[in-house]
């Protein structure tokens, strides 16, 4: 059964580098959607893409976060200077886009900023 | 703001006894709504989906859907240990192609052997 994937599984990073999360999606799917979980709390939307373009972002998606859909499989969401409040475990996710909305998780990275 | 709204628990249920989560939603014009299940440090599976008002079953799940009410709900039948988990509500944006998820808190559940 296709899957999504996500890499790293886990991620440590100082304060003020950039990462680069990396998310593969169920291959015939059309909308992509990153969303981030805080130890504790509720999952949140971050931005969805569809088109080569992102279609809506959250509040939480400033300018330090960028995604990109660099060749036709790979999904990767890069944060340019990370913060301590940015620790959380991220989701990638997609829908097929032709009249199923059902989303499917990949397995997420957790990002440690120290 | 779209809000979706479950009963964080935790709920504790005895193995063999039918487990119920709810959940309330705001927006009136929510079409589509989901369970999910999310173990710890885990990412977040779909178990159910549900469309129209009434009841949709798949094994030992059932949704239930009130539009008129604003209200889902989940019971699980025959709870198993491994059932053991935080239940996750989700509501979809109405609009369409671009449906990104609100979810609730999570209500945690418990099955004691």
């Amino acid at each position: 059964e296709p899957e999504v994937t996500q890499t790293p599984s886990h991620q440590v990073t100082q304060m003020g580098q950039e990462v680069i999360l990396r998310c593969v999606p169920i291959s015939n799917h059309l909308y992509f959607y990153w969303y981030r979980q805080i130890l504790g709390q509720k999952v949140e939307f971050l931005v969805s893409f569809y088109n080569n373009e992102i279609s809506e972002k959250s509040e939480i998606f400033d300018d330090q976060f960028s995604v990109e859909r660099p060749d036709g499989s790979n999904f990767t969401l890069k944060i340019r200077s990370t913060k301590l409040e940015d620790s959380a475990m991220y989701f990638c996710a997609s829908i097929n886009g032709r009249g199923l909305n059902e989303q499917y998780f990949g397995p997420g990275t957790r990002l440690t900023v120290t | 703001q779209k809000e979706v709204e479950q009963n964080s628990g935790p709920l504790s249920v005895p193995e063999g006894a039918i487990a119920s989560l709810n959940c309330t939603y705001s927006d009136r014009g929510s079409q589509s709504f989901f369970w999910y299940r999310q173990y710890s440090g885990k990412s977040p599976e779909l178990i159910m989906s549900i469309y129209s008002n009434g009841d949709k079953e798949d094994g030992r799940f059932t949704a239930q859907l009130n539009k008129a009410s604003q209200y889902v709900s989940l019971l699980i039948r025959d709870s198993q240990p491994s059932d053991s988990a935080t239940y996750l509500c989700a509501v979809p944006s109405t609009n369409f192609g671009n449906e990104k998820l609100t979810f609730g808190t999570g209500t945690r559940l418990t099955i004691i052997p």
